[in-house]
């Protein structure tokens, strides 16, 4: 059973540029939630996708996009990159069922090391 | 804003020890509270977590005790091994099967051995 996986693992770019990464959720996951993490801080959540949507959305500009494919995978584009961007951008998976109230067991994957210069 | 924030950054533990690692939070509303666990270069692994209408609740070796009044959360891991040395996050989510769960700093456990 495959876990959550990511790709690429690390890159480079430079300000100014973009960047997609991509993620494939948990077998069986419908929901993709994406997280940056900072050296030394804990995750700060980005955005969540649930049926192809965007369903909640932390404190992050619009240059952070996002999209969920049929599938369940999903990618985090950031358009216009700053040097603050640099860090670790983790990828969740969970199963939502609507109406019933769920627990924050997320699963996570190794995440994106992203270095901005 | 609303936050998850943790009362000290580092811990060190004599292996055997239980190690307690403490949590304040903010949103009185959250309706889940969560422990997880992150060691170098992977991502944050769940715990164990509670719900707001709960104060104790036991896992393996880990027990998580939450105190509404005072807003206060702690993992008790009993029995420190190496293997425990990571940075554990408590967390928080709200009632709805959509709301965010938002992470706190963290607090890196050394067990020496």
């Amino acid at each position: 059973d495959a876990g959550v996986t990511q790709s690429p693992t690390h890159l480079i770019k430079t300000r100014g540029q973009q960047v997609t990464l991509r993620c494939s959720p948990k077998s069986g996951h419908d929901t993709v939630s994406w997280y940056q993490q900072a050296l030394g801080q804990g995750p700060q959540f980005i955005f969540q996708y649930y049926e192809e949507e965007e369903r909640q959305r932390g404190n992050f500009p619009d240059r952070f996009s996002g999209h969920q494919f049929p599938n369940y995978s999903s990618e985090l584009n950031v358009n216009a990159l700053l040097l603050g961007d640099s860090a670790l951008y983790l990828c969740a998976s969970s199963f939502l069922t609507s109406g019933v109230l769920t627990t924050g067991e997320l699963f996570f994957g190794e995440g994106s090391r992203l270095t901005v210069l | 804003g609303e936050s998850v924030g943790l009362h000290l950054p580092t811990l060190s533990v004599q292996e055997g020890d239980n190690s307690i690692i403490n949590c304040a939070y903010s949103n009185s509303a959250s309706d889940y509270f969560i422990w997880y666990k992150q060691e170098s270069g992977k991502g944050p692994q769940f715990i164990i977590d509670i719900r707001s209408n709960m104060d104790k609740r036991q896992g393996q070796r880990v027990t998580v005790l939450l105190n509404k009044t005072v807003k206060h959360l702690s993992l008790q891991i009993a029995a420190t091994q190496p293997g425990d040395s990571a940075v554990y996050f408590c967390a928080e989510k709200g009632e709805t099967s959509y709301d965010k769960v938002i992470f706190g700093p963290g607090t890196s456990l050394s067990v020496i051995p």
